[in-house]
């Protein structure tokens, strides 16, 4: 079954405790992304990445970073979490332009 | 400031009745997308509509991009509870790569 994974599904921690959320697509897509998601304010790419070894800064990055090693998973780290990175997190995958981009169950994370 | 403006972002009706959700905005796209979310769930594509003043129906739901596409509508006729959700409609800027998306509309049918 194609799908895009993400764990943990649910994640409360501290303030400044190193985190990272796994994503993995079994799809073989070139392309994939990290969203945000708060009231209001829709979906805001985070970071993206076109291949393997490139990523890039999409609309709200600041306190993220990513990683793309492989093809298949796009990890999202928040280094030192504060309470304003408390949201629902979707990562997502799509093949070309016009493809069908897929998304993840989302995590919802808290920073207390 | 959004670059894409969906309206209206609650919209709550009975069963039965017809709606229409709006995306808007003063960029032009070289496609536009809706996604429906549902609770704890990733959206998931309804539709993509390329062409400006393309018409795609989807069962109850017809898409309209608009003809300097930059605009696109959902229609849904005789709206069922099973409709309820989250719409987000997306846009590819031309000549960029990323997806930009509205802020949503939650819907909700009541029986």
């Amino acid at each position: 079954e194609a799908q895009v994974t993400q764990n943990p599904r649910y994640l409360i921690t501290v303030t400044g405790k190193k985190l990272t959320v796994t994503c993995s697509q079994n799809m073989n897509h070139e392309y994939m992304s990290w969203y945000r998601q708060d009231p209001g304010l829709g979906l805001r790419q985070i970071y993206y990445s076109m291949n393997v070894e490139v990523t890039d800064k999409g609309d709200v990055p600041e306190g993220y970073k990513v990683s793309r090693k492989e093809k298949r998973n796009f990890p999202l780290i928040l280094e030192s979490p504060s309470p304003n990175q408390t949201s629902l997190y979707f990562c997502a995958s799509r093949g070309t332009a016009y493809n069908e981009q897929f998304f993840g169950p989302g995590t919802r994370l808290t920073v207390l | 400031t959004q670059l894409l403006e969906q309206s209206p972002q609650f919209l709550s009706i009975q069963e039965g009745e017809n709606l229409t959700v709006y995306c808007n905005s003063s960029s032009v796209f070289s496609s536009l997308q809706w996604y429906r979310q549902e609770p704890g769930e990733g959206p998931v594509l309804l539709v993509t509509v390329v062409t400006g003043g393309e018409v795609k129906k989807l069962k109850r739901l017809t898409f309209q991009f608009g003809d300097a596409r930059k605009d696109s509508s959902l229609h849904i006729t005789a709206a069922q509870p099973g409709d309820t959700g989250l719409y987000l409609c997306a846009g590819r800027i031309q000549g960029a790569q990323k997806l930009v998306f509205g802020q949503g509309t939650r819907l909700t049918i009541n029986p």
